[in-house]
């Protein structure tokens, strides 16, 4: 079974600050993937980054990072230079295959990160 | 046209009640999904519909009926649904990806679901 954890419920900063995220994942598959999604408000989840199991690199995309680290099952995301229009709810989720048709995510339970003017 | 949409947006039923969700995507994918998010629960796979053949039922009670005609469309039927299945009940879609995990699921905006 796959399981993911975020630790943090609530997250508040000030604008302009980095914000952390944590994530940490229990899969016994090989392959997989790591995703983080964004819910505003309105409701729609945003995809955001995307990283296999086989690559550990860590990139950034404009203001967003992340660090892999499949030693500690692990897969930070950092927000630099927060704004306030990053105020929402962040899901990290771990996607399987389903009887090689589809993917299956499991989410965490989200992260609630709240920027202040 | 949005990627996913669904309607309607809100909804609110009685017990004793049939209704149905509707999702239609818009992004040329093959694979459907249907989530619920409830306040004290992370988010819940319910259904994967994988060009049209339903893959994966999460254990869903059958007062929740999928339904999938083509792929573009999914729907939920619902019927007799208790107060405990008031949720935001999330539509995606996806291409299937067969060994291809990293397929990211676009999502819609939602139905909020609220049973009386």
């Amino acid at each position: 079974a796959q399981k993911v954890t975020q630790a943090q419920t609530e997250i508040s900063v000030v604008e302009k600050e980095d914000v952390t995220l944590d994530c940490v994942y229990e899969t016994r598959d090989t392959t997989y993937y790591l995703f983080w999604y964004k819910q505003p408000p309105s409701g729609e989840l945003v995809f955001l980054i995307r990283r296999n199991s086989f690559d550990e690199q860590n990139e950034i995309s404009g203001r967003y990072s992340w660090n892999f680290q499949k030693s500690t099952s692990s897969f930070n995301f950092t927000i630099t230079a927060s704004q306030v229009v990053d105020s929402a709810v962040y899901f990290c989720a771990l996607s399987v295959t389903i009887k090689a048709a589809g993917n299956k995510l499991t989410f965490g339970g989200g992260t609630r990160v709240l920027v202040k003017p | 046209e949005t990627g996913v949409t669904q309607t309607p947006r809100h909804l609110v039923m009685g017990m004793t009640n049939k209704k149905s969700l509707k999702c239609e995507q818009h992004l040329g994918h093959n694979a459907m999904y249907w989530y619920k998010q409830s306040a004290k629960k992370p988010l819940e796979l319910m259904f994967v519909y994988s060009l049209e053949e339903r893959v994966e039922n999460n254990s869903v009670p059958s007062r929740f009926s999928p339904e999938c005609p083509n792929s573009s469309h999914l729907f939920l039927h619902l019927h007799t649904l208790q107060p405990e299945d008031s949720a935001l009940y999330l539509c995606a879609s996806s291409q299937p990806t067969g060994t291809l995990l990293g397929n990211e699921q676009f999502f819609g905006p939602g139905t909020r679901l609220t049973v009386l």
